[in-house]
């Protein structure tokens, strides 16, 4: 079945500092990919996706791209802010419907990033 | 715009109590499911609907009951609360299942904890 891994953390940097989150996945066939953010007490929200192979997604400085020869989509951001401090969760569309209902999507479990000042 | 609703926030029960958790969403989506959140585990299906009067078992459905009469709402129902039903419980919906890189909406989640 469809599978996503990511590092879990805590992550903790300091502000400005560059992000990288790893995330590998698992899947037949080609995936789109996402990441959601969750922020403290708030429910997740998207903040970029990738739907095919060598596709970079990115918002608010955040970016990733779907590398289908290594099965990643690893988040990344040059410069992270207190504000980015959350929870962020890579998942999976498959093609097919494999534990995530008819929607499909897959999520890894999260990966919890602190930034100080 | 109100997006995905629940209800309560916050709730404390008693083993063996029930209840229902409330979703509803404004954005006509035919697609809606039930996640609950544990640390360390992510994310996992409940239950979904793909449309009024369609359910079906996810990933955990034990212990949990949904139906969906109508497209706006979609409860989900606890019939007799385990400790082991302790987490946050979101609730997400969709435009169309199956479609391309459909994104999810969720709700702002509601906390259990089962005494």
């Amino acid at each position: 079945g469809n599978s996503v891994t990511q590092m879990e953390g805590p992550v903790t940097l300091s502000e400005e500092a560059f992000l990288t989150i790893n995330c590998t996945y698992t899947a037949t066939g080609y995936p789109s990919l996402f990441w959601y953010v969750q922020y403290p007490g708030e429910g997740l929200q998207l903040l970029l996706k990738a739907t095919k192979a060598d596709d970079k997604g990115s918002n608010k400085g955040f970016e990733a791209t779907y590398r289908k020869e290594t099965t990643s989509f690893h988040l990344e951001k040059g410069s992270v802010q207190v504000s980015d401090s959350a929870v962020y969760f890579c998942a999976l569309k498959g093609v097919r419907y494999s534990g995530g209902g008819a929607d499909g999507l897959t999520f890894g479990k999260g990966t919890h990033l602190i930034i100080q000042p | 715009n109100a997006g995905v609703t629940q209800t309560p926030k916050f709730q404390v029960l008693k083993t063996g109590q029930s209840m229902t958790l409330q979703c509803a969403q404004d954005m006509n989506h035919e697609y809606m499911s039930w996640y609950r959140q544990d640390p360390g585990m992510g994310l996992r299906l409940i239950h979904y609907s793909v449309g009024a009067g369609i359910t079906d078992q996810g990933e955990v459905p034990n212990g949990y009951n949904v139906s969906r009469s109508t497209t706006e709402d979609f409860p989900l129902r606890l019939l007799s609360a385990a400790p082991s039903q302790t987490s946050v419980y979101f609730c997400a919906s969709s435009y169309s299942p199956g479609a391309g890189a459909n994104v999810l909406t969720f709700g702002a989640g509601s906390r259990l904890t089962v005494l």
